[in-house]
């Protein structure tokens, strides 16, 4: 089962760029990479998810290393709203218990 | 839009109680879950559901039980609750079981027993 390494936490001001990276070395080819965040007092929230190639949406981007061991979550222009927990999840089928882990992830702050 | 609807918001419980923490889910999605989540240990998959009639455990079953009589509800019981049963307590759903299927999440249960 792949597993994953992020950083505990970080932070970042309020409308600059955001990049939260993730490794996760031991990956099989056919793992989607998902993302997730968790805001205070919520369930976790989807961002975003991909494979191989890039991937954009309205929240934020997804870029994934060539050897996909490692991918990193762009979020543009931070805002408050976007202080919460983000996971980092490879994973390919529901129908294992262990094949979705949700770990600590990475608590961002952002600083007005 | 509702989503993934989670009832009741808070409970206190006395050990030894019962109780069922209600999830249901208006999309007509085909797979769903329970998860509980403690300070420092990230979400734990309780049971899971893939289809009506059809459920499975998870990374920590002991002490829950749950069945899935229609696609869109997915109940989780404690039986006879304990303090180690003090948590907050998600549900989430998904259309397939598809690895690029993602999930979604109730606003979750808070539980006390004491």
């Amino acid at each position: 089962d792949a597993k994953t390494t992020q950083p505990n936490s970080m932070e970042s001001n309020e409308e600059e760029p955001v990049h939260l990276p993730c490794n996760h070395s031991t990956i099989s080819g056919t793992d989607y990479i998902h993302w997730y965040r968790q805001l205070p007092s919520q369930g976790p929230e989807y961002v975003i998810h991909g494979l191989t190639s890039n991937v954009n949406n309205r929240m934020a981007s997804l870029a994934i290393a060539e050897d996909r061991k490692s991918s990193t979550l762009i979020l543009h222009r931070a805002t408050l709203r976007d202080a919460a927990v983000y996971y980092c999840i490879p994973y390919l089928m529901k129908t294992s218990y262990d094949k979705v882990i949700f770990g600590p992830g990475t608590s961002l702050s952002v600083i007005p | 839009n509702a989503g993934v609807t989670q009832t009741p918001k808070f409970q206190v419980l006395k050990t030894g109680q019962s109780m069922t923490l209600q999830c249901a889910q208006d999309m007509n999605h085909e797979y769903m879950s329970w998860y509980r989540q403690d300070p420092g240990m990230g979400l734990r998959l309780i049971h899971y559901s893939v289809g009506a009639g059809i459920t499975d455990q998870g990374e920590v079953p002991n002490g829950y039980n749950v069945s899935r009589s229609t696609t869109e509800d997915f109940p989780l019981r404690l039986l006879s609750a304990a303090p180690s049963q003090t948590s907050v307590y998600f549900c989430a759903s998904s259309s397939t079981t598809a690895p690029n299927s993602p999930l979604h999440f109730g606003n979750g249960t808070r539980l006390t027993v004491t």
